[in-house]
Parts: structure tokens; sequence; C-alpha cells
């Protein structure tokens, strides 16, 4: 249990559009999701944490006209990369906690974005 | 905020050793800590995990021990297998909110 979908799971776009990432909850309801960003052989950094119905909060240094953040349902938070650029191209994670409590996280399986 | 050191970076063993991968942390209110598992091109998967109410937890061939008062965990594979090949992050985080990585291991297990 406890699964969150991520798609699409790569993307090539170009320079100057934007790009939608989602991460659907299946079998519970995510009222918070994080949203990580990795570089190549570098760790997962944490851009900004979304809560269902509110506003998201970004992280130190993370342009929030940028990365766009919607998380307009219990089932599903989107990450919008506006006019991206190659800098952008990256791998995108989401993760929700599993349930309130002490239930750990469950992670999407990623976006690999390619800027051109 | 939370600072979490991995080492080593890289790890190479022979199949059927041991690998250990060690991290710290700095916030004595952090309560939980995974460790995960990378492929290359997907999320991390959890592997296993310990609260801070506990000291040593094992699952099969991995284990994990936490010293709360060194505020350090480790990870422990035996028997490994090339399988085991892959990176792998500790994380902490207070009341299983914001997760702060190490930096990651890779970990190559040679036939």
């Amino acid at each position: 249990g406890a699964v969150v979908s991520q798609h699409p799971s790569w993307v090539i776009c170009k320079s100057g559009t934007s790009v939608k990432i989602e991460c659907r909850s299946l079998d519970f309801q995510a009222t918070t999701m994080f949203w990580y960003r990795q570089f190549p052989k570098q760790s997962l950094m944490l851009m900004a944490t979304s809560n269902e119905g509110s506003k998201a909060t970004y992280e130190q240094g993370v342009e929030k006209d940028k990365f766009l953040i919607n998380h307009a349902s219990l089932t599903l938070s989107t990450l919008t990369v506006t006019s991206a650029h190659p800098e952008d191209s990256s791998f995108y994670i989401c993760s929700a906690p599993k349930k309130s409590g002490t239930n750990g996280y469950t992670f999407g399986s990623g976006t690999r974005l390619t800027v051109v | 905020g939370e600072n979490v050191e991995q080492h080593p970076s890289t790890l190479s063993v022979q199949e059927g050793d041991s690998a250990v991968i060690k991290c710290t942390y700095s916030d004595s209110a952090s309560n939980y800590f995974p460790w995960y598992k990378q492929e290359l091109g997907k999320g991390p998967q959890l592997i296993i995990d310990i609260r801070s109410n506990v000291g040593e937890k094992k699952d099969q061939r991995i284990a994990v021990t936490l010293n709360k008062t060194a505020k350090h965990f480790s990870l422990h594979i035996t028997e490994t297998q090339p399988e085991d090949s892959a990176v792998y992050f500790c994380a902490a985080s207070i009341d299983d909110y914001k997760l702060s990585f190490g930096a990651g291991t890779t970990v190559t297990v040679r036939a």
C-alpha cells in the first residue's frame, strides 16, 4: 500500500517551454507532498513542500515563480517547471508521508527532465 | 537545519563480504532514520528504517544501528550479492516531516 505514481518518467523539452510533472497517491490521501531535485551523482535536495489546499513552502534558493507547485486535491500534486532552461535538466522526485504519524515515506519513480 | 553526513562516498566489496555505511546527524531532535537504495534512473526504495526508541534493527541480510548519544547510525549489509550494487542514501527527519539526505554511497559488489 501507499503508492505514489509519478508521470512522466522522462521528458525532453525545448528551452523556454514549460513542463508539468504529476504525482498521484493511488491508495491513500497525501495531504503533504515533498518535491526533490537530484543532479547526476548527487543527493536528493528538497525543493519545496506542498500541502493540500494551501500554498507550497519553498526551500531557500528555489524560485517559486519558476517551479510552480499545485496541490489541489488529496491525491494529486503537480510541479510545473516554467520557462525551462538547460540548467533545469535534472531528476525530479516526489515523496509523501504514508500516513500521519510514524509510517515513513513513499517515493515516486522520478522524472528525468532534459531541456535542449 | 538538519545536516546529515555520509561515508564513504564509494565502497567496493567482494561478493559475500560485508558492507558498512556510516552516517552522522546534527539535530538531536531527529527521531526517524531511513535508508534508501537507488538504482539508476529510479526513485529511492526504502530498505530499512529505525526510530530513536530502538538501538538496532535487522531484516535478513540488512541491519541498522543507532547511537543517539553520538548521533550516528550505520547500515550493515552481510553476504553481499551483485544485486546489492546501487547507490545508498541515509536520511533523518523529525516526526516524519522533512527528510534530510546524506550525500550517498555508491556500492559495487565484485563477483
